[in-house]
C-alpha cells in the first residue's frame, strides 16, 4: 500500500535550519510529483512547495520562498524540505503529499511530522 | 496568493444535505477546473474527496459531489452522517503554478 513517512521534525531555535524527510513506498515514487503542506496550530492547511516528477520543475507559495528547498531522490524514494532561518510562524505539522498522477489533486498524505520553532 | 474564503462553519441534522462554498478568484477557480475537496479528522491525514472540481476518488462515498461556477466551487455532502463531522478544505491551482487552500469549515453534525 503507499506509505508516505514523514521525519525530521522537532523543536528547533529561531535562525536555525531543518531539513524534513519523506520516505515514500508501496508505489513508483520517480513518476509522481510531489508536495509539502502544512498546518500551523488552531490554523488550516497551507501549501508550501511542489516538485515535478523529476525535480525539474519546482514551485512555492510566495510566504516560504526564498527559504525553503524542496527537493527529492529518487532512486532513494524520497522527498525533502529543507527550511532556512527558522521563524516562530513555521511551527506547525508538515504534511507530505502525493499528487494523483496525471490529474491535479492531492490523494495520499503522510500522518506528518511536528515542527516547534522555540528559543 | 490569498487562502480562497470557505465559511467557517456548517451544521446539519443526521440525513440532510449541506453545502460547503469556496470562493476564490479569476486567477485560481475561475481560470481552471482543478478544485479538489478534502476532509480532516482532527489528529489523521487529510483525505482527497473530490478533484477537478467533480472527480470522485474511488473508494469515495457518492454522497460527495463537487460543483462550480465562476469563482466559486461547492462541496454538497448528501445523506449527512456522525462521520462527516470534521474540518473540510478545498484547493485550486492558480495562475502562478501554485496551490491554495481555502480557510477550512467545521461541519458539525447536530
Amino acid at each position: 500500500q503507499v506509505l508516505l513517512v514523514e521525519s525530521g521534525g522537532g523543536v528547533a531555535q529561531p535562525w536555525r535550519s531543518l531539513r524534513l524527510s519523506c520516505a515514500a513506498s508501496g508505489f513508483p515514487f520517480y513518476t509522481y510529483a510531489m508536495h509539502w503542506v502544512r498546518q500551523a496550530p488552531g490554523k488550516g492547511l497551507e501549501w508550501l512547495a511542489h516538485a515535478s516528477f523529476d525535480a525539474s520543475k519546482t514551485d512555492y507559495a510566495d510566504s516560504v520562498k526564498g527559504r525553503f528547498t524542496i527537493s527529492r531522490d529518487n532512486p532513494k524514494n524520497t522527498l525533502y524540505l529543507q527550511i532556512d532561518s527558522l521563524r516562530p510562524e513555521d511551527t506547525g505539522v508538515y504534511y507530505c503529499v502525493r499528487e494523483i498522477l496525471g490529474r491535479i489533486g492531492f490523494d495520499y498524505w503522510g500522518q506528518g511530522t511536528l515542527v516547534t520553532v522555540s528559543s | 496568493q490569498s487562502a480562497l474564503t470557505q465559511p467557517a462553519s456548517v451544521s446539519g441534522s443526521p440525513g440532510q444535505s449541506i453545502t460547503i462554498s469556496c470562493t476564490g478568484t479569476r486567477s485560481d477557480i475561475r481560470a481552471f477546473n482543478y478544485v479538489s475537496w478534502y476532509q480532516h479528522h482532527p489528529g489523521k491525514a487529510p483525505k482527497l474527496l473530490i478533484y477537478e472540481v467533480n472527480h470522485r476518488p474511488s473508494g469515495v462515498s457518492n454522497r460527495f459531489s463537487g460543483s462550480k461556477s465562476g469563482n466559486t466551487a461547492s462541496l454538497t455532502i448528501s445523506g449527512l452522517q456522525a462521520d462527516d463531522e470534521a474540518d473540510y478544505y478545498c484547493n485550486s491551482y492558480t495562475t502562478s503554478d501554485s496551490r491554495v487552500f481555502g480557510t477550512g469549515t467545521k461541519v458539525t453534525v447536530l
